[in-house]
């Protein structure tokens, strides 16, 4: 058990559709990253949080939003969901940068139908 | 601009044999690197890192890496292969100051016995 922690862990949705992933870091930590993870495109990076304001952006769409709130906790918006967005979901935490180990949650499974 | 080669998708092994697993990493700036494994239907877990100083780094579960700048490379080795270590195998690196990964594409590695 690494600390961080998601929910929900599977998520089964309509295209179309809006979802949101929450997360939860290690206590103490104040990076908080998204990772995608699928067959086509690997592990991707999608965007970093550190201590409430945006850090870093990796490919994440336009579709796609995130945010971490006061209590370190981070939230991800995904909407107008495509079939293509089925994918792990991973949220990871460190204590910040530079050169500190990243932890990742368990993920959420989203299947978008 | 930094990236990921992990040669070999699939590596097969007997159980009590030598684990070699091949990164090659491309960095603009002083790398950190690190292996992380990720058995099925789980997230991932950090077995090791490179950050600065001894270039051969000790993780957990028997495996090490030794970080050679000049060939550019960061292998993953173990001495005797265990069941227990079947899974994949991803590379990554990081070092411009944010410490978002950049992942390898994996490598699954399978033990008979």
């Amino acid at each position: 058990d690494s600390g961080v922690t998601q929910t929900p862990k599977h998520l089964i949705t309509a295209t179309g559709q809006r979802v949101t992933l929450r997360c939860s870091p290690r206590s103490g930590d104040l990076s908080v990253y998204w990772y995608q993870q699928s067959l086509d495109q690997g592990l991707q990076f999608l965007i970093q949080y550190y201590n409430g304001e945006e850090r870093a952006k990796g490919n994440i769409l336009e579709r796609f939003s995130a945010q971490q709130f006061p209590d370190l906790h981070s939230e991800l918006n995904l909407s107008s969901l495509e079939l293509g967005d089925s994918a792990l979901y991973f949220c990871a935490s460190s204590v910040g940068p530079p050169a500190s180990p990243v932890f990742f949650g368990p993920g959420t499974r989203l299947t978008v139908l | 601009a930094q990236s990921v080669t992990q040669l070999g998708s699939h590596v097969s092994v007997s159980e009590g044999a030598l684990v070699l697993l091949r990164c090659n990493y491309s960095s603009s700036v002083p790398p950190y690197l690190f292996w992380y494994v990720q058995y099925p239907n789980q997230g991932l877990q950090l077995l090791l890192k490179y950050t600065t100083g001894a270039t051969l780094v000790k993780g957990i579960n028997g495996f090490e890496a030794e970080f050679k700048k000049s060939e550019t490379s960061f292998h993953l080795t173990k001495p005797s292969a265990h069941m227990s270590d079947a899974a994949e195998y991803f590379c990554a690196v990081s070092g411009d100051n944010t410490d978002k990964l950049i992942f390898g594409t994996g490598t699954r590695l399978q033990v008979f016995p």
